[in-house]
This record gives structure tokens, sequence and C-alpha cells, in this order.
């Protein structure tokens, strides 16, 4: 029973469409996360929601709109794809920080 | 603001031997700091975190990790690496009772070599 699962795992899709990954997880906690991996593995907070609400929301291009319908989902819809928005996409959840995150296996999002 | 820095891209170990892979950290205030594995093709794995007490913390597959608040520092070690430790560890960082983020390192890969 995955604790927290993203959809799709892989995702390969032409530049100027629009698509959405998913995120859900089971394990009751009131903050979820989005970062983003680029090529070099290095790991960049996109959004974060603690019980729906947005409480993070860095540089990150407007055609990026997270939505979080409940608590235990978070789903990330990006708009007008680019090449430079190649990457994978990690959701987390915690339920304070002191324990750490718990993560997602990844969405790897390919433009081409 | 709060920042994480793993000095080496990579680190190459002969199996057996120990391991150790380094992190250093700043914070305006006391930290919790956190070692995460990443292998091939899959999402990050929790391996050890510090919170307060014990500098010496061990985690899971028999790492451990020390915390040096002098030296800012949260190295990661392992007395006798196997081939199946082989994979991108990630030290991240939060600031103790006010951050909303935990913020990572770049990552190191870790080889260990038959």
């Amino acid at each position: 029973d995955t604790a927290v699962s993203q959809t799709p795992k892989y995702l390969v899709t032409q530049m100027g469409n629009d698509k959405s990954i998913k995120c859900e997880q089971n394990l009751g906690h009131d903050t979820m996360y989005w970062y983003k991996q680029d090529s070099k593995k290095f790991l960049k907070i996109m959004f974060s929601y603690n019980n729906k609400e947005l409480i993070i929301n860095e540089t990150v291009p407007n055609r990026f709109s997270p939505k979080s319908p409940d608590k235990a989902h978070l789903n990330l819809h990006i708009n007008s794809l680019e090449l430079g928005d190649s990457a994978v996409y990690f959701c987390a959840s915690s339920q304070e920080l002191s324990l750490g995150y718990t993560f997602g296996s990844g969405t790897r999002l390919t433009v081409v | 603001a709060q920042s994480v820095a793993q000095p080496e891209d990579q680190v190459n170990v002969a199996e057996g031997n120990p391991l150790t892979v380094k992190c250093t950290y700043s914070v305006s205030g006391n930290p919790y700091l956190f070692w995460y594995v990443q292998y091939p093709n899959r999402g990050l794995q929790f391996l050890l975190k510090y919170i307060t007490g014990d500098n010496l913390v061990k985690g899971s597959y028999g790492f451990e990790a020390e915390f040096n608040k002098s030296q800012t520092s949260f190295h990661l070690k392992k007395p006798s690496a196997l081939v199946s430790d082989s994979a991108l560890y990630f030290c991240a960082v939060t600031l103790r009772g006010s951050a909303r983020q935990l913020t990572f390192g770049s990552g190191t890969q870790l080889t260990v070599l038959p």
C-alpha cells in the first residue's frame, strides 16, 4: 500500500501541450510538497500546501499551477510546456518537519 | 535562510572499506538534519535524522552520522561499504521551530567498487 503515490510515472509530451501530474498520500499528513529535480539531480522546492492552503510558492513560472482538492491530494498542472520543463518531479508529504518527508517515486517529464 | 553544502559530487570507495559522505549546513538557529538516499529511477528514501540529543545517530542499512555543531557538519558514515550502497545521497536541513521546508544539498554519488 503505497504511502505517497504519483501518476503518471513517465510522461512524454510535445512543446506547447498542457499536462497534469497527480499526487496522493494515505499517511494522514497535513503538508504536501512539489520538488523539481533537474538533470544535475539538484532538488528545488516549487510549492507546498498545508491542509489545502498554499504556504510555499517559490519562483516558478506561472505556467505551473498546483491544486489541492483535499489534504491527501496535491496535483500539479503545467500549461504550454517548454523543453526546459523536462525534469523529474517529486511529490512529498510531512506531518511535521522534525519527522522529515515521505517522497513519492517521481514523475519523469520529457518535453520534445 | 538555510542551506546545505555537499562538497563532493562523487565518492568512490572499495567494498569493505569505510565510507564518508560529507555535509555542512547553515541555519540561523538550531537545525534538524537528515540524510536521504536515491536509487536509480526511484524516489528519495529516509536514512536517518538528527533532532536533538546524542550527536551520533544511527540509521537504516548500517549508516550513521555525526552532528558537529562547532563545524556545522553532519557527515554520513558506514564502517564497511557494500556494492549495494552505491546510490545518490542527499543531506537536508531545516530550522527547528520556524521553517516550512527541508532544504537539500546538491547530492553526492557514492560508488562502491567490488
